[in-house]
């Protein structure tokens, strides 16, 4: 069984377009996150959830939204996509906020933006 | 505020070498650090995590150090494999009620058969 899942996997879309990007943990953990890893392979912190409740956000442009209808389920919106935004994203989960331990990752979802 | 590098960026050695990843950080109020491990156009595989208090991990022929006073981390390859072959990150949590972590830069790791 996949403990964190991404769907869709690949994204191909126009400039301007509302998109959104899901994630699914199944190993009960209470923190969730989402990282963009941009052309040159760097990763770095979006967003992070712990309980349905944000905890980070990383001077992200609003017209991105996570939204986390419950603690195994942390999903992201993107509004008017730019060229820019073009990267990979990936979804984590930890156990939670008090004891810091592995963080798994999901597969990533490969946005292109036209 | 934390920043985390990784040297070499890339590297080839022949397959049964033994090596070492380099990864430094710059503020020593770090909470862990994790190793990862990047296949091309795959997800990150998590090898080691090392707690604050801890100053080796070991899983197989992998071994990860941390020194905290000094700002590093090794990575140590025993006999590399060419299914060794990938992408090495290195993360630190910075600690606090947040839990992220930090990215190095990534070493890019081929090892030759």
């Amino acid at each position: 069984d996949t403990a964190v899942s991404q769907t869709p996997k690949y994204l191909v879309t126009q400039m301007g377009n509302d998109k959104s990007i899901k994630c699914e943990q199944n190993l009960g953990h209470d923190t969730m996150y989402w990282y963009k890893q941009d052309s040159k392979k760097f990763l770095k912190i979006m967003f992070s959830y712990n309980n349905k409740e944000l905890i980070i956000n990383e001077t992200v442009p609003n017209r991105f939204s996570p939204k986390s209808p419950d603690k195994a389920h942390l999903n992201l919106h993107i509004n008017s996509l730019e060229l820019g935004d073009s990267a990979v994203y990936f979804c984590a989960s930890n156990r939670d906020l008090q004891r810091q331990g592995t963080q798994y990752f999901g597969p990533g979802t490969r946005l292109l933006v036209l | 505020k934390q920043e985390v590098t990784q040297i070499p960026a890339a590297l080839s050695v022949p397959e049964g070498e033994n090596l070492v990843l380099n990864c430094s950080f710059t503020d020593s109020a770090i909470y862990n650090l994790q190793w990862f491990r990047q296949d091309p156009g795959k997800g990150l595989t998590s090898l080691l995590l090392i707690q604050s208090s801890q100053r080796e991990q070991t899983s197989g022929r992998l071994n990860a150090s941390l020194d905290k006073s000094s700002g590093r981390s090794t990575l140590y390859i025993a006999a590399s494999q060419p299914g060794d072959s990938a992408t090495y990150l290195c993360a630190g949590a910075p600690g606090g009620a947040t839990n992220k972590l930090i990215f190095g830069t990534g070493t890019l790791l081929a090892v030759q058969p």
